[in-house]
């Protein structure tokens, strides 16, 4: 049949609730792991940030969490407000190989909170 | 800073056309990127230059595609000629070295008809 395109896991939260959301990622090697927000018509934005020697790291009602044994990335949004309805995308990086630098996205998951 | 700044916003053409687009990276940046985003495949990147050097332009689609960065502060992505098929948003972005995120700019959204 016909492609429609990427079917984007969605998450839809009431406001105020937590928000989890998950991304597993392709490469064992990958050192650096990135969260961003993409808001309509806009560019991708950075949220947070986490090296492989870490498994937590936290900011402002933000929280990433990596797990390398099975090589997933979650993003935990606390007490989600309407302006955090975006397209979040997680990104790796391996920086250790000739394309050092270089970020592969994830498909992207779309949040979506209710009032 | 402004941050990143890509020009123009929009970009309407007709097939055959030749489309330029360009992007002005944060100052003092040494990566450059430039992404494709499309319903049908997401966030893709095209190519990257580290101080003003084509790293990896693997994702370049076809030799229809260039993107040349002539000084620290300038790049542009040329298709030439355009097809409808490249209908999307180009994104530039640029991060200050290989460990640290990368700044996107507000993007160039591209109709060729």
């Amino acid at each position: 049949g016909e492609s429609v395109g990427l079917h984007l896991p969605t998450l839809s939260v009431q406001e105020g609730d937590n928000s989890i959301i998950n991304c597993a990622y392709s490469n064992s090697a990958s050192d650096y792991f990135i969260w961003y927000k993409q808001e309509s018509g806009k560019g991708p934005q950075f949220i947070i940030d986490i090296r492989s020697n870490m498994d937590k790291r936290q900011g402002q009602r933000v929280t990433v969490l990596l797990n390398k044994t099975v090589k997933h990335l979650s993003l935990q949004i606390a007490a989600t407000q309407p302006g955090d309805s975006a397209v979040y995308f997680c990104a790796e990086n391996d920086n250790l190989n000739t394309n050092a630098g270089k970020s592969t996205f994830g498909d992207g998951t779309t949040l979506t909170v209710k009032p | 800073d402004a941050g990143v700044i890509q020009s123009p916003r929009h970009e309407v053409t007709e097939m055959g056309q030749e489309v330029t687009l360009r992007c002005k990276p944060i100052s003092g940046h040494d990566y450059l990127f430039w992404y494709r985003q499309t319903m049908m495949r997401g966030l893709e990147l095209l190519i990257y230059f580290n101080n003003n050097v084509p790293i990896d332009d693997s994702g370049m689609p076809e030799d229809r595609f260039s993107a040349k960065m002539p000084n620290a502060s300038f790049s542009t992505l040329k298709i030439q000629p355009s097809e409808p098929r490249d209908s999307a948003v180009y994104f530039c972005a640029s991060s200050f070295n290989q460990g640290t995120e990368a700044f996107f700019g507000q993007g160039t959204r591209l109709t060729v008809v």
